[in-house]
């Protein structure tokens, strides 16, 4: 079974630059979360979606991050503009409602 | 402030040994909580999880303990291994059963001595 999937895996904007994020989840996977992990830290959640719809989006700094599920699939999440203490990895998770899987995350650098 | 958090930072321990990884957590209403390894470089891979029904729970090589009561959480590796070197997180559900949402610790980092 092929897991989540990511991309880019890495990525080096300047402050006040837009980024964009993908995610592919595990095939059925109705639930799809987007975690930002700053360096040293335990992953943090920014927005869940079941389906294609929100379930909780409270920890997302909706003033320049904005994420997507259209069809209930693939997410994107965007940063715009970015700051520098948005320099983290961005891990996405999927889930059939209980035990979440990762995929390898986007190492975002902001300079 | 999180209401998941672990003892120690970092943990070496020599390799063949058995390593014990604690966890404290704050939220009596946490129902689910799961054990997470994340070596360098990767998103954290699942290891064991328990639900708060259940005290204790075995896997290959490891077992999760949980102790309601003093609101613990520990994650023992039997027979230490390299390939165990990681940074491993407790999560806990504080949501309760339904939601699944997870609030992470700040990791424990394994180094096995070879």
């Amino acid at each position: 079974e092929a897991g989540v999937a990511q991309s880019p895996r890495y990525k080096i904007i300047e402050k006040r630059q837009s980024v964009a994020f993908w995610c592919n989840p595990i095939s059925g996977h109705a639930t799809l979360y987007w975690y930002q992990q700053i360096l040293g830290q335990g992953p943090k959640l920014l927005i869940q979606f079941q389906n294609n719809g929100v379930v909780d989006d409270s920890q997302l700094p909706k003033d320049r991050f904005s994420a997507e599920r259209l069809k209930g699939v693939d997410s994107t999440l965007k940063i715009q503009p970015a700051k520098l203490e948005d320099s983290a990895v961005y891990l996405c998770a999927s889930s059939l409602g209980g035990t979440q899987y990762f995929g390898p995350g986007t190492r975002l650098l902001v300079l | 402030g999180e209401s998941v958090g672990l003892h120690l930072p970092t943990l070496s321990v020599q390799e063949g040994d058995n390593s014990i990884i604690n966890c404290a957590y704050s939220n009596s209403a946490s129902d689910y909580f799961i054990w997470y390894k994340q070596e360098s470089g990767k998103g954290p891979q699942f290891i064991i999880d328990i639900r708060s029904n259940m005290d204790k729970r075995q896997g290959q090589r490891v077992t999760v303990l949980l102790n309601k009561t003093v609101k613990h959480l520990s994650l023992q590796i039997a027979a230490t291994q390299p390939g165990d070197s990681a940074v491993y997180f407790c999560a806990e559900n504080p949501s309760g059963a339904g939601s699944y949402q997870l609030t992470f610790g700040k990791g424990t980092k394994l180094s096995v001595i070879p």
